[in-house]
């Protein structure tokens, strides 16, 4: 079975400029989560997804917003991109919203120039 | 509300000689805690989880978790380091809340 899928896996983009990172979970999951990881730190949760509701979100600033399709997978735009947002972003997925083990993905790369 | 302590930064072994990572935790519920590691950029990969059943969970790569109630603890061990072991090791909470509760991560430096 395929793993949480991430993509894209680099980019690169200027200030002021607006991305979009994709996620598929693994099959029959209905969770989705998302999370900012700093070089030298570790991973600050963004939001939570589950059965297409906003579940959970982190203290991050309006600039940054998700969404879930039918199909489970997910969206993480950010707008107005700032130097500071270059991070590597982390998607999980899970069974269940609130327990259970995470399933992350490789990551998208991201750096704002 | 709920918290993860990882009580070291970093910690260094040489091959062959046991690891100790720690972790404290605080919950108003029944927690299930896991143990990620993370070599460099790449994902977070389960290592062990304990979920309220056996309180000495067994892992992948020799490592293991015993959770200590009373203690409030879920220590990472394994008894002889590998040179591959050597990456970023995360605590993580969940339970009682959609938001996960990660612990600030321990790096652990294996020297030959």
């Amino acid at each position: 079975d395929a793993g949480v899928t991430q993509s894209p896996t680099h980019l690169i983009k200027t200030r002021g400029q607006h991305v979009t990172l994709r996620c598929s979970p693994i099959s029959g999951h209905k969770s989705v989560s998302w999370y900012q990881q700093v070089l030298g730190q570790g991973p600050q949760f963004i939001f939570q997804y589950y059965e297409k509701e906003e579940r959970g979100r982190g203290n991050f600033p309006d600039r940054f917003s998700a969404r879930q399709f039918p199909n489970y997978s997910s969206e993480l735009n950010v707008n107005a991109l700032l130097l500071g947002d270059s991070a590597l972003y982390l998607c999980a997925s899970s069974h269940r919203g609130d327990t259970g083990e995470l399933f992350f993905g490789e990551g998208s790369r991201l750096t704002v120039l | 509300a709920q918290s993860v302590t990882q009580l070291d930064s970093h910690v260094s072994v040489s091959e062959g000689t046991p690891v100790l990572l720690r972790c404290n935790y605080s919950s108003s519920y029944s927690p299930s805690l896991f143990w990620y590691v993370q070599h460099p950029n790449k994902g977070l990969q389960l290592l062990l989880k304990y979920t309220s059943a056996a309180t000495l969970v067994k892992g992948i790569n020799g490592f293991e978790a015993e959770f200590k109630k009373s203690e409030t603890s879920f220590h990472l061990t394994k008894p002889s380091a590998h040179m591959s072991d050597a990456a970023e090791y995360f605590c993580v909470l969940r339970g009682g809340s959609y938001i996960p509760t990660f612990g600030r991560g321990t790096s652990l430096i294996v020297h030959p």
